[in-house]
Parts: C-alpha cells; sequence; structure tokens
C-alpha cells in the first residue's frame, strides 16, 4: 500500500470547517483513500473513503485531486466530539488475499476548540 | 445492532505471567482482525480470520503470542510469558470481508505489564 503524509496536529474553531488534508503522491491506480478516526479510549472510526470522484456522507465531505496525489477530509461544521487522531489510508479493495487489511500511520491529532 | 464486544477493557499483570483478550464479532462478520497499538501510534494488524482460518499471520510474534477463532465466531488472542513491551491496546475488528467492506473496531483492551 502507498504511503501517505498527514500533518502531526491540528486544531479548529467549534462550528468552523475542519480541513485535513494527505498527501499520498505514489498512490496506484487502483487504490482507494479512507479515512477512519479514532476518539480518546475508543476504536478507530470508519468515516469515508472514494477513488477519483469527491464523495459525501452524513459525517464528512472527501476531496480529491484530479492527480489523485492528495485529498482532504472536509468536516464541514466541526464540534467538540470531532476531536480526536484522524487517519488517511490508501489501499486496494478487491477481492484478493490482503486486500482488506489496513496500515494505519500516525494520523492527525485534531483538536476542536471552544 | 450491537458492535464488536472486547473484554476485559484493562488488565494489568506482572511480567512473564500468561494474558487472554477475548473478542466477540458483529453477528455476520467473517472476517476477524486482532491489531496492535502502541502509545502515539496507529494500530498495526497482528492477525487476520477468514472465518476460523488464519489468513494473515505475518506479524504475530509467535514465539509468545497465539491466536484462535475455532468456530469462525468469537477469537481469543493470547500472549504467554508477557513481557514489558507488550504493554499497548489490544483491538479487535471485523468486516463483511472482501471488496471494499468496512472494518468496524472494538474498543480495545489495555494492557499494562509490570
Amino acid at each position: 500500500d502507498a504511503k501517505t503524509t498527514q500533518p502531526t496536529s491540528m486544531d479548529c474553531a467549534e462550528g468552523r470547517a475542519a480541513n485535513l488534508p494527505c498527501n499520498h503522491s505514489t498512490i496506484s491506480g487502483n487504490e482507494y483513500v479512507y479515512w477512519y478516526r479514532q476518539i480518546h479510549s475508543q476504536g478507530p472510526q470508519y468515516i469515508i473513503h472514494g477513488l477519483k470522484n469527491n464523495e459525501t456522507n452524513e459525517m464528512a465531505s472527501l476531496i480529491i485531486t484530479e492527480d489523485r496525489k492528495s485529498s482532504t477530509l472536509i468536516l464541514p461544521h466541526a464540534t467538540l466530539r470531532d476531536t480526536a487522531v484522524y487517519y488517511c489510508i490508501v489501499r486496494v479493495a478487491n477481492l484478493q488475499a490482503g486486500a482488506n487489511n489496513l496500515f494505519f500511520g500516525t494520523g492527525t491529532r485534531l483538536t476542536v476548540i471552544p | 445492532e450491537a458492535g464488536v464486544v472486547q473484554s476485559p477493557r484493562y488488565k494489568i499483570i506482572e511480567k512473564k505471567q500468561p494474558v487472554a483478550f477475548w473478542c466477540n464479532p458483529i453477528s455476520g462478520h467473517n472476517t476477524l482482525y486482532w491489531y496492535l497499538q502502541n502509545l502515539g501510534q496507529g494500530p498495526e494488524l497482528l492477525i487476520r480470520y477468514e472465518n476460523e482460518e488464519a489468513v494473515d499471520d505475518s506479524q504475530l510474534p509467535k514465539d509468545r503470542f497465539s491466536a484462535e477463532r475455532l468456530k469462525g465466531v468469537d477469537s481469543t488472542l493470547k500472549i504467554q510469558p508477557a513481557e514489558l513491551g507488550d504493554s499497548a491496546v489490544y483491538l479487535c475488528a471485523s468486516s463483511l470481508g472482501g471488496a471494499g467492506y468496512e472494518q468496524f473496531f472494538g474498543p480495545g483492551t489495555r494492557l499494562t505489564v509490570l
């Protein structure tokens, strides 16, 4: 799986949009971009994933650049409960053995400030 | 729907003692994972099961760690004997398996070895 680069930490004011960047310059054509987050003392939680097109769900939006070398996770209205470590992961999603493994890095620690 | 259940949540033992962790995945999920998470790091895969078969145990330290999933449902991870460096959070996750299925994580077991 391709490696990702994320800032170590970020702050965001409550109610504002949180934009978390991720670089994945060596991503392959069949690799997806996944985002998970981990709130303190809990297990990681899936947020969103995408291949080429921008994606949106009830939790967040994912913007992937046209060359797919970077992406941004957007939390449109951050709340205090969004304080967590956010992991950007790239991986192949197919039926081959091992394709479902996730390789976490150190992520970005997002702190939402009141 | 019940999530992934792990027990115990916390365990404190002395070095050289054995310890076991238990995981009950989400009903119907045939893929089960055990991860190790050291402080300040992302989770690292130890072993992945497809039903009762361990299909990826390349990162499991087999001299002291063992795991089983006898009936393809719940699973046990054992360490014998524990060492000081084994202090970490042990996470269990499950998924339907195959392309694009997300992993759902339990809350983890925090192990402290004294």
